[in-house]
């Protein structure tokens, strides 16, 4: 199994521009979170779904902040318009239990 | 909501040390306490989990363990090698009604000096 594949890697963009960040979940998984990690607000849940469904969005910051889930391989996290303060490094994990969450490689994203 | 806080943020051992972190958590129906470690520009990984209803597990090096009764639990790493200096996260787990989302603590950066 690959795990959790992200893209991209990394992302420099300049404030204003749309950001898609993308997510494809390990196969079977039916638990998809979206995560932002930066130094001073370390780890955050941003959302979470459920069988495709989100459940918990109370940890996006703002409404430049939207995430969806078209199927069960396959999720984005969009930020529209981009600013500074977005910089950080943005974690895709996926669980088919109750229990472990396993974690995708991130995506490192600059906004200029 | 669920509350995590990790105590100490920095920690610096000698090799062959043990080293301890400790979390505390607010909610009492949490009853998922897994620990993940997260290597400069990696991602987290879990090295141990424990449930409300066991006290103590090991595994080689490495233990947590659990107070319900003072909601705090811990983890030890003994004999401290080079390779496990990394940062450190506990979380907790809240069950919802149709879902679970952990808490995570604001992490513990161990320095294992050789």
């Amino acid at each position: 199994d690959a795990g959790v594949i992200q893209s991209p890697r990394h992302e420099v963009t300049e404030m204003g521009q749309e950001v898609t960040l993308r997510c494809k979940p390990i196969s079977g998984h039916n638990s998809l979170f979206w995560y932002r990690q930066t130094m001073m607000r370390g780890l955050e849940l941003l959302i979470y779904f459920n069988n495709n469904v989100p459940i918990d969005d109370s940890g996006m910051p703002e409404d430049r902040f939207s995430a969806k889930m078209p199927n069960a391989s396959f999720s984005t996290l969009k930020i529209q318009p981009s600013e500074p303060r977005d910089s950080a490094v943005y974690f895709c994990a996926s669980t088919v239990s109750r229990y472990e969450q396993f974690f995708g490689p991130g995506t490192r994203l600059t906004v200029l | 909501g669920e509350n995590v806080e990790q105590h100490p943020s920095t920690l610096s051992v000698q090799e062959g040390d043990s080293a301890v972190i400790k979390c505390t958590y607010s909610d009492s129906a949490s009853n998922y306490f897994p620990w993940y470690k997260q290597e400069l520009g990696k991602r987290p990984q879990l090295i141990i989990d424990i449930r409300s209803n066991v006290g103590e597990k090991k595994d080689q090096r490495i233990a947590v363990t659990l107070n319900k009764t003072a909601k705090h639990f811990s983890l030890h790493i003994t004999e401290t090698q080079p390779e496990d200096s990394a940062v450190y996260f506990c979380a907790a787990r809240t069950e919802m009604e149709y879902g679970n989302k952990l808490v995570f603590g604001a992490g513990t950066i161990l320095r294992v000096k050789s």
